[in-house]
């Protein structure tokens, strides 16, 4: 298994508390990505990066923010967490944009 | 718009049936991923595919690219089969970036 690892696996916040998920990978991998699952959608993409200090907005980036310091750490925030962000987030890499993607086992967020 | 339609949206087989999920999509790609998820579990990666036909152990991926539809074959199906299978493709425009779009997944139970 590719070495990503997503932490935390839960988090039950309150609506209006900021919340940071991370991503670490072993990889050396340049692509990282930000993907929430939610029922009745497909993944959907939040932000990605294509490198150190790189990042883009994906389909559903709004009230969400990131950052990559370092090649090995992709960070989620939630600047003020909302019951509608309530979803399970996935992280992937992939050595380049077009190669084989690989998944982390997912964070499950609670905004109550 | 779904750009990514899979069918059928749930399966139930028999233990040792052949089982087909179709992925339709309405976009150019340069690639088509086949993912696996188990319930309450990580997304796991089981083929890229940008052509042709591949094939790991009882898992066969086909593409048609003209048709924009690819198929995931399971031959004698086993209950540890039971999953979501989701069918994600990746744009073929500079600017993705690698980003993926994804079906709303398949789910397969298989009983014994």
């Amino acid at each position: 298994d590719a070495g990503i690892t997503q932490s935390p696996r839960h988090k039950v916040t309150e609506t209006g508390t900021p919340v940071t998920l991370r991503c670490h990978q072993t990889e050396n991998h340049r692509y990282m990505y930000w993907y929430r699952q939610d029922p009745g959608h497909g993944l959907r993409l939040i932000h990605y990066s294509y490198g150190v200090k790189d990042t883009d907005k994906g389909e559903v980036s709004d009230g969400y923010s990131v950052s990559r310091s370092k090649t090995e750490d992709f960070l989620l925030t939630l600047e003020s967490a909302t019951s509608s962000q309530t979803s399970v987030y996935f992280c992937a890499i992939s050595r380049m944009g077009n190669t084989e993607a690989f998944f982390g086992q997912g964070t499950r967020l609670t905004v109550v | 718009k779904n750009e990514v339609e899979q069918s059928p949206q749930n399966l139930t087989a028999q233990e040792g049936e052949f089982i087909t999920i179709n992925c339709s999509y309405s976009v150019g790609i340069s690639a088509l991923h086949w993912l696996q998820q188990h319930p309450g579990g990580g997304i796991v990666s089981l083929f890229m595919l940008s052509s042709g036909k591949k094939k790991h152990g009882r898992l066969i991926a086909t593409i048609n690219i003209q048709e924009k539809h690819s198929s995931l074959h399971i031959t004698a199906s086993h209950p540890r089969d039971s999953a979501v299978y989701i069918c994600a493709v990746r744009l073929d425009y500079g600017g993705s970036q690698g980003n993926l779009i994804f079906g709303k997944g398949t789910k397969l139970s298989v009983k014994p």
